[in-house]
């Protein structure tokens, strides 16, 4: 079981630059999620993909953040001009498509923008 | 968006108390309640996905139940352990819309 896959684990960068990260799920999930949790907060939901198909994404999500998933199989989440106020953990996860299958996250990836 | 309220924030108990935490959530378009546990320096793991009325769910020491009805589901940890040390998410699955998780709560047990 090689589970989800994040990368970086950490990431430093300075305000206005952009960032990508990378998440690859278990290979047999069709269903790819990502999150963002701050301090004392729950993980927070951005965007979700079925295969190649984005099918939710957050009305709190800038157009600063962007995210792919071209062949079905591995994702990108791509934050541009970054604020300070991105600094968060940025959490990758996968599922089955059927209701009521658990979700399997990744280890994060922690941005810090100074 | 799902609101999602989950209580106590935090909770500080002694080895070998048994404690109990709230998720509340509205009872519309409920398909299923996810619980995960989240171990500092480690990602969210899957605990129970529950999805009828009534349901109990029990994995070693932690059990849950659910109530669809008045929309709550409550998490059960007997005799807890240090290992037990987490913070506890819970989210509720509606139609069509990716899981919304509480804020969590934050579960120390000392020694």
């Amino acid at each position: 079981d090689t589970g989800v896959s994040q990368d970086p684990r950490h990431k430093i960068t300075k305000r206005g630059q952009n960032v990508t990260f990378r998440c690859d799920p278990i290979s047999e999930h069709n269903r790819l999620y990502w999150y963002r949790q701050t301090l004392g907060q729950g993980p927070e939901f951005l965007t979700y993909f079925q295969n190649e198909a984005q099918l939710e994404k957050s009305r709190l999500l800038s157009d600063r953040f962007s995210a792919e998933r071209p062949k079905g199989s591995f994702s990108t989440l791509e934050i541009q001009r970054t604020e300070q106020g991105d600094s968060a953990m940025y959490l990758c996860a996968s599922s089955l498509e059927d209701t009521n299958s658990p979700l399997h996250f990744g280890n994060g990836t922690r941005l810090t923008v100074t | 968006i799902l609101n999602v309220e989950q209580s106590p924030q935090s909770l500080h108990v002694q080895e070998g108390d048994s404690t109990n935490f709230t998720c509340s959530f509205p009872s519309s378009n409920f398909y299923a309640l996810h619980w995960y546990r989240w171990e500092t320096a480690k990602s969210p793991e899957a605990l129970f996905v529950m999805t009828l009325n009534g349901d109990e769910k029990k994995k070693g020491r932690i059990s849950a139940t659910l109530n669809t009805k008045e929309g709550y589901s409550y998490l059960y940890i007997k005799g807890s352990q240090p290992e037990d040390s987490a913070t506890y998410l819970c989210a509720p699955e509606s139609s069509g819309y990716a899981l919304n998780f509480g804020k969590g709560t934050s579960l120390l047990v000392t020694p």
